[in-house]
């Protein structure tokens, strides 16, 4: 079975512009939730999605939106980029979010540079 | 709110000798999980071991333990026969059990094996 895939792996970007980053899950997952990763504030929830939904979200500005298409992939966007959201964005999958403490499996992360 | 905290940023420990990291957790739920994930340099995030709070016997999974103090919201992860495939970043983390999918995740602890 394939992994989480996310795509692109490496993205670099300037101040201002917008970003779509894009996540697989592992077949027959539907639950996906994405993070963000940075050396000083670690690993922080964004948001999650489950057969389309959002479910919960994190604290995160508004600037950082996402959506989960009927195939369960799901995307993220950060629009009017800053400095700070130079990070690793982590997606992971789950088959059922929260239920029984499904393992979340974790993809390769999207590492995003703004200038 | 969930807090999840790792009080040592680095550790290091001889192969084939035993490590424990530690991780102490806050939470007002009765219902929730606990995860040791492992992110080795530049690889994915993977499960190490899982402990549902409800079962009062510890997780093992061959080298790795953990020794759970509900009361004292403890979850420490200890090695065994430590390996040089074991250098990596170590995150505990929690998840409520439920509906919710987002893991609560500790700022992690960087483990050196040194051969």
């Amino acid at each position: 079975k394939a992994g989480v895939t996310q795509t692109p792996r490496y993205l670099i970007k300037t101040r201002g512009q917008q970003v779509t980053l894009s996540c697989s899950p592992i077949s027959g997952h539907r639950s996906v939730s994405w993070y963000q990763q940075t050396p000083g504030q670690g690993l922080q929830f964004l948001f999650e999605y489950f057969s389309e939904t959002q479910r919960n979200k994190g604290n995160f500005p508004g600037r950082f939106s996402g959506r989960q298409f009927s195939n369960s992939r799901s995307e993220m966007n950060v629009s009017t980029l800053e400095l700070g959201d130079s990070a690793l964005y982590l997606c992971a999958s789950s088959s059922i979010p929260g239920q029984g403490g499904n393992e979340q499996f974790f993809g390769p992360g999207t590492r995003l540079t703004v200038l | 709110a969930q807090t999840v905290t790792q009080s040592q940023p680095e550790m290091s420990v001889q192969e084939a000798e035993t490590v424990t990291l530690s991780c102490t957790y806050d939470t007002s739920e009765s219902n929730y999980y606990l995860f040791w994930y492992k992110q080795p340099p530049s690889r994915q995030m993977i499960l190490v071991i899982r402990q549902e709070a409800y079962k009062q016997q510890n997780a093992t999974e061959n080298r790795f333990s953990v020794n759970f103090q509900k009361a004292a919201k403890s979850f420490s992860l200890k090695i065994s026969d430590s390996q040089l495939g074991d250098t990596a970043m170590y995150f505990c983390a929690s998840l409520i059990g439920g509906s919710q999918g987002n893991l609560i995740f500790g700022k992690g602890t960087k483990l050196s094996v040194k051969p």
